[in-house]
């Protein structure tokens, strides 16, 4: 299957700080890529799509200048947490769906996640 | 929007017996009902799915059927053993747009004793 990578899987970090997580497709094109948050024991709930090259599209109630996507390449989508509060901890995780000989479409395909922990 | 139900929450059972995992989606659209198994503290991976053209599909013990009619669609374990423990996700898309998102339930806690 596509491999995705995410990084870093742990970050703890001061409250008012900004925490940047990057998400990678490393054997794929990865067109489309979203962005989740999942609280213990709960679903996942998705954040924001982005498409590669234009912004991105939020979910309601997740506030777009709070965490900032960036989707600059085919292979990367970055999430930044600007100002973090200890309300945003929670484990973020991105997927990426995208095109390669024999990748179906529709299919994501999910990263490690991300661990945030604001002090 | 899409809503998708799951149920139950929580499912135990004893090896070697199956399991079935019921979800509900609510907007006709939708034409792509993945299924997503993730162990503690890792990634969902994909396990199976369905597209809204078939109304069943198998892959060794794992089956999931699809009535679209009804808008519900199931995940059924067979001959369940210890290491199918984990969290196991529904969820519900589209095909059409650009976009390709999926609405998840709320997740399904597998366990399977001894």
């Amino acid at each position: 299957g596509a491999v995705v990578s995410q990084h870093p899987s742990r970050v703890i970090c001061k409250s008012g700080t900004s925490v940047k997580i990057e998400c990678r497709s490393l054997d794929f094109q990865a067109t489309t890529m979203f962005w989740y948050r999942q609280f213990p024991k709960q679903s996942l709930m998705l954040m924001a799509t982005s498409n590669e090259g234009s912004k991105a599209t939020y979910e309601q109630g997740v506030e777009k200048d709070k965490f900032l996507i960036n989707h600059a390449s085919l292979t990367l989508s970055t999430l930044t947490v600007t100002s973090a509060h200890p309300e945003d901890s929670s484990f973020y995780i991105c997927s990426a769906r995208g095109f390669r000989q024999l990748l179906a479409k529709n299919i994501q395909y999910f990263g490690a996640g991300t661990r945030l922990s604001v002090l | 929007g899409e809503n998708v139900e799951q149920h139950p929450s929580t499912l135990s059972v004893q090896e070697g017996d199956s399991a079935v995992i019921k979800c509900t989606y609510s907007d006709s659209a939708s034409n792509y009902f993945p299924w997503y198994k993730q162990e503690l503290g890792k990634r969902p991976q994909l396990i199976i799915d369905i597209r809204s053209n078939v109304g069943e599909k198998k892959d060794q013990r794992i089956a999931v059927t699809l009535n679209k009619t009804a808008k519900h669609f199931s995940l059924h374990i067979t001959e369940t053993q210890p290491e199918d423990s984990a969290v196991y996700f529904c969820a519900a898309g589209g095909s059409g747009g650009s976009n390709y998102k999926l609405t998840f339930g709320k997740g399904t806690l597998l366990t399977v004793n001894p």
